[in-house]
């Protein structure tokens, strides 16, 4: 199975600061055929379901602010929100879809400082 | 505009089975190359990927699950469900439904729903 890990667990950044998250996966989840990263990031506020954010690693999806951009190869990802928005407090999670079991990093907690 | 939607009882004693059911609306469950998936998430914990079915019924499981899980599909409903079996409090948790897609990524989920085991 491919094990997810996020850094850091927690982070408070200022607002309009710049906020990243890491994500690393236990082995790589590019997908040869077509070169592409098979990652997702999602942002999950309380009492919600988590929303997608990101996939094909740095492909966001219809609708989300272009403040999120999403880097990374192999098994190294990191999403980046330029600007912080008071909106944007919420868990975000990195989740790798290259093979079942499809499997989520712990999240982390973003805050405002 | 696809929506999702969880039912079923919200608390389950131990050793019983816990049974949900996902009605779609707003598309047919059959149309496109979408899995349709079972997530769960306990409370002030992270999310854990329970498994997936294709409309030809077609399944994949956690490892971790796999024994005592069973995922269906119904067509003519326009609805996927889960079974758990045998369950403990270890399994009190909001589940989900979610859409995914081949390019990837669950861009459609439930509301979700919370199942507390308990007797």
């Amino acid at each position: 199975d491919i094990v997810m890990t996020q850094s850091p667990d927690s982070l408070a950044v200022s607002l309009g600061e710049r906020a990243t998250i890491n994500c690393k996966s236990s082995q790589s989840v590019l997908y040869s055929s077509n070169n592409k990263n098979n990652l997702a990031w999602y942002q999950q506020k309380p009492g919600q379901p988590p929303k997608l954010l990101i996939y094909w690693a740095s492909t966001r999806e219809s609708g989300v602010p272009d403040r999120f951009s999403g880097s990374g190869s192999g098994t190294d990802f990191t999403l980046t929100i330029s600007s912080l928005q008071a909106e944007d407090v919420a868990v975000y999670y990195c989740q790798q879809y290259y093979t079942t079991p499809y499997s989520f990093g712990q999240g982390t907690k973003l805050e405002i400082k | 505009q696809v929506q999702l939607q969880e039912s079923g009882p919200g608390l389950v004693k131990p050793s019983q089975t816990l049974s949900l059911t996902c009605t779609v609306s707003g598309g047919s469950i059959s149309s496109g190359s979408y899995y349709w998936n079972w997530i769960r998430q306990p409370a002030g914990k992270g999310l854990e990927w329970i498994g997936r079915i294709y409309t030809s019924g077609s399944t994949n499981y956690n490892p971790s699950l796999k024994s005592r899980v069973t995922i269906s599909v119904d067509t003519s409903k326009n609805q996927f469900s889960l079974k758990l079996s045998s369950v403990t409090a270890a399994d009190t948790a909001v589940y989900y439904c979610a859409r995914d897609r081949v390019i990837g990524g669950f861009d459609y989920w439930g509301q979700g729903t919370l199942v507390t085991v308990s007797s």
